[in-house]
């Protein structure tokens, strides 16, 4: 199965604009990239995924790199409510989502 | 939409006992899975299932039974519970292989 490399950690001020960096060197040209985010004590919760084109949608932006190693999740404008653990993941082989430790992401007031 | 709905949110057990936990939707998923997440980890996936009578074993599924009787319900059995076992449940469902997973709010499990 694919793995995926994220920081363990990032902070960001409120009200900017947050990029969380993901490696995925071993991807294969079929596996679309997901981001998933967990609020404490939550379940996660799906923020966005893609496959070869950058998305957008009303949470997040997601920026695939050209050759598809690396993407970056991108929230415009960061709020207290956006502090999460966030998880970039690669379907395995079980059609399940291989979930890494994510990054921990702080927004200061 | 109640969306995934998992029961209990809390359970302590003795080191033996067996329980079930419950896990039931309402969107017609067909892709069913069952996930444990330890302290400090990401999710590791235990059993999944494909459709209703289709059960298939994940990447940590010794200690675990799973059923699929309906398309709605994906009970997770405990036969005989082990403290490695204390750990946070979470239940998940999607419509296929590239959409959007829908998780419960955990089951939180201590075996003492």
């Amino acid at each position: 199965d694919a793995k995926t490399t994220q920081p363990n950690s990032m902070e960001s001020n409120e009200e900017e604009p947050v990029h969380l960096p993901c490696n995925h060197s071993t991807i294969s040209g079929t596996d679309y990239i997901h981001w998933y985010r967990q609020l404490p004590s939550q379940g996660p919760e799906y923020v966005i995924h893609g496959l070869t084109s950058n998305v957008n949608n009303r949470m997040a932006s997601l920026a695939i790199a050209e050759d598809r190693k690396s993407s970056t999740l991108i929230l415009h404008r960061a709020t207290l409510r956006d502090a999460a653990v966030y998880y970039c993941i690669l379907p395995g082989s079980q059609g399940n989502l291989i979930f890494g430790k994510g990054t921990k992401l702080s927004v200061k007031p | 939409n109640a969306g995934v709905t998992q029961t209990p949110k809390f359970q302590v057990l003795k080191t033996g006992q067996s329980m079930t936990l419950q896990c039931a939707q309402d969107m017609n998923h067909e892709y069913m899975s069952w996930y444990r997440q330890d302290p400090g980890m990401g999710l590791r996936l235990i059993h999944y299932s494909v459709g209703a009578g289709i059960t298939d074993q994940g990447e940590v599924p010794n200690g675990y039974n799973v059923s699929r009787s309906t398309t709605e319900d994906f009970p997770l059995r405990l036969l005989s519970a082990a403290p490695s076992q204390t750990s946070v449940y979470f239940c998940a469902s999607t419509i296929g292989d590239t959409g959007e997973l829908f998780f419960g709010e955990g089951s939180r499990l201590t075996v003492l």
